[in-house]
């Protein structure tokens, strides 16, 4: 069974600094997607970035780009010069195999301060 | 980018009273969707998985019967709180696959959540 682990509840980042998230996972699948997903107070999902488990270059979007260790079988989010609008719960989601099913990380609510 | 409808987006009813919510895509075909359930500071849970023109896939612990789901069309899936008691108040929120081949873009597309409050 795939397993998502997020080990900070809580991160505080100063407004224009970078900030990372953690994110390990443990499949014993090949093939398997990892995902980072940003949701604000008012509730929406809002899809980041994904990473591919035979991608050999991290994965980018403009400020948010994916640290993947795959021996580590990690997948930090570093997000550089944070805003304030980054303030949010921030998830760790992985599926694997033939599944279109998503796991969830339990989640880091990451606060930006000005 | 693709869009997911769902609503309502927050429903405020009486103790016993069945509630029904939406969710749409409104510009691709789904292949499959889920509904999720989130407590306050939690993480998402999934309750079901939904194909069009078969009966939905209800994770382990989710009453069937207590949460219907109806996926009528490839843009439509519906789910239904029966009889619904306090301990039913939460946030329910939708998504829509298009399939793996496009999980590079996005694996699944969210609606905006419905908050649901049972008095």
């Amino acid at each position: 069974a795939q397993k998502i682990t997020q080990t900070q509840p809580g991160m505080f980042v100063q407004e224009k600094e970078a900030v990372t998230l953690d994110c390990t996972y443990d499949t014993s699948d090949q093939s398997y997607g990892l995902f980072w997903y940003k949701q604000p107070s008012s509730g929406e999902m809002i899809f980041l970035i994904y990473q591919g488990s035979y991608d050999e270059q991290n994965a980018t979007e403009g400020r948010y780009s994916l640290n993947f260790q795959k021996a580590r079988k990690s997948a930090n989010l570093v997000i550089s010069a944070s805003q304030l609008g980054d303030s949010a719960m921030y998830f760790c989601v992985s599926s694997s195999g033939g599944s279109e099913k998503l796991v969830f990380g339990k989640g880091t609510k990451l606060t930006v301060n000005p | 980018g693709a869009v997911v409808s769902q609503h309502p987006s927050r429903v405020i009813c009486k103790s016993g009273t069945s509630v029904k919510i939406e969710c749409r895509s409104l510009d691709f075909q789904a292949t499959t969707m889920f509904w999720y359930r989130q407590f306050p500071k939690q993480s998402l849970m999934l309750m079901a998985t939904s194909n069009e023109g078969s009966k939905a896939t209800y994770e382990q612990g989710v009453e069937k019967d207590k949460f219907l789901i109806n996926h009528a069309s490839l843009t439509l899936s519906t789910l239904t709180v029966t009889s619904a008691h306090p301990e039913d108040s939460s946030f329910y929120i939708c998504s829509a696959s298009r399939g793996r081949e496009l999980w590079s873009n996005q694996p699944q597309h969210f609606g905006d959540g419905t908050r649901l409050s049972i008095l």
